[in-house]
Parts: C-alpha cells; structure tokens; sequence
C-alpha cells in the first residue's frame, strides 16, 4: 500500500502563476519530509527538508509546510518560471540517521507553459 | 563539487544477459543506495550500503546483488536479466538527514 500520496499527479500553470502541491502520508515514525525536484532525465535535486511538529521552510520562490499532526505537507511555488517544469517528488524519512528508510511519492509534474 | 556520478547512463541488454552499473561518490559518504523508479511509482530501495562490505537488503532486493569495496563505489549487479527489471536505476549517497545527493540515473532497457 502506498504510504505517500500525491496530489495533483500533473498540473499545468502559466509562467508567472503561483502553485501549490500537496503531499499526504502515513509512513510512522515520520522523523522527517523531504521535497525534491527532478528533471526530466535527471536525479533528484532536493529543495527542503522539514522536521519539526509543525514546520515551515523557505528557499527562494519554494516555500513548504509540514504539519505531522495531520501527516500534511504542502509545496508553494510563486511566480512560476519556465524552468520550474519538472517532477516533484514527496520523500518522508521514518528516523533520522541512514538506518531509517525513505518512503518516496510518486511525484506531481508540473509544466509550466507560456 | 559534490555529485554522484553513474555509468552508463543508457543501456541495452537482452534477457539473460548479466548488468554492471557503477556508481561513485566523492564525498566520502559512508551510506549509499540503489533505488529503482518505473511509471507512476516511487523510487523503490533495492539495496542500501552502510560503509564497505557491510549491505543490506532493500524492499525490492530480488535478481539484484550489490558490491562496495571501496566506499566512493557501490555496484548494482543484475544476474541473468529479466525484462521487468527494465527500468530507471538511481544510486544515491548520505551522510544525514541534511544532505542526501543522487545521480542523473541509469536508463536500462532489457530486451
């Protein structure tokens, strides 16, 4: 069963618009949630990393919130640009060192068009 | 610069065929990963090292074998390759919570 879902699975917005993708769970513990970005044909670029009970990050136009109580976390895009055209994928880590596991997300593709 | 580099970025194999794809690290991490990633699915842990000779099976470890003899190495080994183990191949490496890189991945197509 998949421990974390999602939404959307695509988006499409136009260059300049804000967005906002949503990640739901059930992955216990959650120690941790992770966004990252992928390309097309590429890896994983991690853009922010959330820890605390309720969390909010930000990193230039990304902004995330995590939020464990409701096993919640959202990513806000503003002012989109083309080249934020990529996957983005959800990733919850169940403890803090490397002899946890990572659960990953199937991903939201957004495209960003003109 | 930090990075994890794979090869090949793309092959092609036919079934039965054994698969070599390497991965390094020149971070000195002491924990690397190979995932897998298909369609519409999360990547998928195949196998996880916690330094040189010390691995450990994944969630998704059959027809897979690994080997790290040397930390900034770690190798994914498939045996007589089957056509569902086509797929997008990922190592990756960490050295906490903080910094976990990946490489561009490996595009295998089992024939």
């Amino acid at each position: 069963k998949t421990q974390v879902e999602q939404s959307p699975q695509s988006l499409v917005v136009r260059q300049g618009e804000n967005c906002v993708l949503q990640c739901n769970y059930s992955v216990t513990p959650d120690n941790h949630l992770r966004w990252f970005k992928q390309d097309t044909g590429k890896g994983l670029v991690s853009l922010t990393v959330l820890v605390d009970q309720k969390d909010k990050t930000s990193n230039g136009r990304y902004s995330a919130t995590l939020d464990k109580d409701a096993k919640h976390s959202t990513l806000h895009i503003t002012a989109t640009l083309l080249d934020d055209t990529a996957t983005y994928i959800c990733v919850v880590g169940d403890r803090g060192s490397a002899l946890g596991r990572l659960h990953f997300g199937a991903g939201t593709q957004l495209i960003v068009i003109p | 610069d930090m990075k994890v580099t794979q090869m090949p970025r793309y092959l092609i194999k036919r079934m039965g065929e054994n698969v070599l794809l390497e991965c390094g690290q020149d971070m000195s991490h002491e924990t690397m990963y190979w995932y897998r990633q298909d369609p519409g699915l999360g990547l998928q842990l195949i196998y996880i090292s916690y330094d040189v000779d010390s691995n450990s099976e994944g969630d998704i470890p059959k027809g897979y074998r690994v080997s790290r003899k040397k930390r900034e190495h770690f190798s994914l080994i498939l045996d007589s390759a089957k056509t569902n183990q086509t797929s997008v191949y990922f190592c990756a490496s960490s050295l906490d919570n903080e910094r976990l890189f990946f490489g561009h991945g490996t595009k295998l197509s089992v024939l």
